[in-house]
């Protein structure tokens, strides 16, 4: 059973620029939450989505967004690039709806120069 | 709002101690905590969920414990190999108010380093 995939693995942008991660949940899994993990700040949650709708959102500037697709695959932006958004963003998916077990991905690492 | 706490911040074992890792959290109104384990530029593995009615969960060398009341729990590792190292974090579920949906509150973690 494949797990949770994240794409692209690596990037870098300039800052200004916006960036889209992909996310493909566990086969079955409807909930798709996203973290940020920075040396300083740790592990923060982003955001929560279940079947295309959020159901909970971080505490993060509105440059961060997100969405859900019909088929539970995931994608957040972030707008207007900053150097302190350089981080590894991480995608989990449960199957109880956002409030069991979550399973990680690899983590897609933002370079912001 | 929801504060985890892991202590010690870094531990360096020599290979087949037993060891622990503590968690501690602020809000008791918990629904779950989960133990992961993170490898250097690596995602999180889960080890561990115990939910809030129960006391621990078992899986091979690893026991976790859960005291919700004093909102603690414990992360016991037998016999540390070298395969052990990485960052261990502790998660909780709920607590802190707010809609709990996919989010956990995570502790800085715990980098342990067994050395043959």
């Amino acid at each position: 059973k494949a797990g949770v995939t994240q794409t692209p693995r690596y990037l870098i942008k300039t800052r200004g620029q916006q960036v889209t991660l992909s996310c493909s949940p566990i086969s079955g899994h409807r909930s798709v939450s996203w973290y940020q993990q920075t040396p300083g700040q740790g592990l923060q949650f982003l955001f929560e989505y279940f079947s295309e709708t959020q159901r909970n959102k971080g505490n993060f500037p509105g440059r961060f967004s997100g969405r859900q697709f019909s088929n539970s695959r995931s994608e957040m932006n972030v707008s207007t690039l900053e150097l302190g958004d350089s981080a590894l963003y991480l995608c989990a998916s449960s199957l109880r709806g956002g409030i069991g077990e979550l399973f990680f991905g690899e983590g897609s690492r933002l370079t912001v120069l | 709002k929801q504060e985890v706490t892991q202590i010690p911040a870094a531990l360096s074992v020599p290979e087949g101690e037993n060891l622990v890792l503590n968690c501690s959290f602020t809000d008791s109104a918990i629904y779950n905590l989960q133990w992961f384990r993170q490898d250097p530029g690596k995602g999180l593995t889960s080890l561990l969920l115990i939910q809030s009615s129960q006391r621990e969960q078992t899986s091979g060398r690893l026991n976790a414990s859960l005291d919700k009341s004093s909102g603690r729990s414990t992360l016991y590792i037998a016999a540390s190999q070298p395969g052990d190292s990485a960052t261990y974090l502790c998660a909780v579920g709920g607590g802190g108010g707010g809609t709990s949906y996919g989010k956990l509150t995570f502790g800085q973690g715990t980098i342990l380093t067994v050395h043959p």
